[in-house]
């Protein structure tokens, strides 16, 4: 039983096509985040809400808009997709701010081609 | 502001020897600190945190780490290593509500452990 599931794992798309990645959590967390995995395995927060608001944009360009129907669920939409964005993209969640540790899905490996 | 330095990107070692991964973090406020590994191809998985209390800090597959405050390091070591534990291995800090509970993580240290 997945904790931290995003859908899809896998995503090859065009230059200007526009794309959205699902996450999910059954950990009844009231915060969930996005995080970037660049080619050199950088990782940086990108988005952080909490029970549905948005707590942190961390000057992401806004052509990524995070979305959020209830504290579950995250989904992140890209509009006009460009080679950079190509990058691993992990999804988080954890019960409160930041003092217990952040649970991860997956990933999903995003490649603009 | 946070930051978070991994000292090395890459550490080989022989299968049953002891290793040391390095970590020094700066922050001007009380931090929660934590290790995660991912192996390839997969998420990130906690090993160990520090969140208050003991300094040693014990985490799992017989992983523990050391949180020293007067020298901002939070090293993370095995006495024995198995080839399954190569992995990349990320150090990461957090200022708790205060900054929204976001992670900030270290350039990451790459352990290749060899038979």
């Amino acid at each position: 039983d997945t904790a931290v599931s995003q859908t899809p794992k896998y995503l090859v798309t065009q230059m200007g096509n526009d794309k959205s990645i699902k996450c999910e959590q059954n950990l009844g967390h009231d915060t969930m985040y996005w995080y970037k995995q660049d080619s050199k395995k950088f990782l940086k927060i990108m988005f952080s809400y909490n029970n549905k608001e948005l707590i942190i944009n961390e000057t992401v360009p806004n052509r990524f808009s995070p979305k959020s129907p209830d504290k579950a669920h995250l989904n992140l939409h890209i509009n006009s997709l460009e080679l950079g964005d190509s990058a691993v993209y992990f999804c988080a969640s954890s019960p409160h701010g930041g003092n217990t540790e952040a649970f991860f899905g997956q990933g999903t490996r995003l490649t603009v081609v | 502001a946070q930051s978070v330095t991994q000292l090395d990107s890459q550490v080989p070692v022989f299968e049953e020897a002891p290793v040391e991964l390095r970590c020094n973090y700066s922050s001007s406020v009380s931090v929660y600190l934590f290790w995660y590994v991912q192996y390839p191809n997969q998420g990130l998985q906690l090993l160990l945190k520090y969140l208050s209390g003991s300094t040693l800090v014990k985490g799992i597959n017989g992983f523990e780490a050391e949180f020293n405050k007067s020298q901002t390091s939070f090293h993370l070591r095995k006495p024995s290593v198995h080839i399954s534990d190569t992995a990349e291995y990320f150090c990461a800090v957090s200022e708790g509500d205060n900054q929204g509970g976001k992670l900030i993580f270290g350039q990451g240290t790459e352990l290749s452990v060899k038979p």
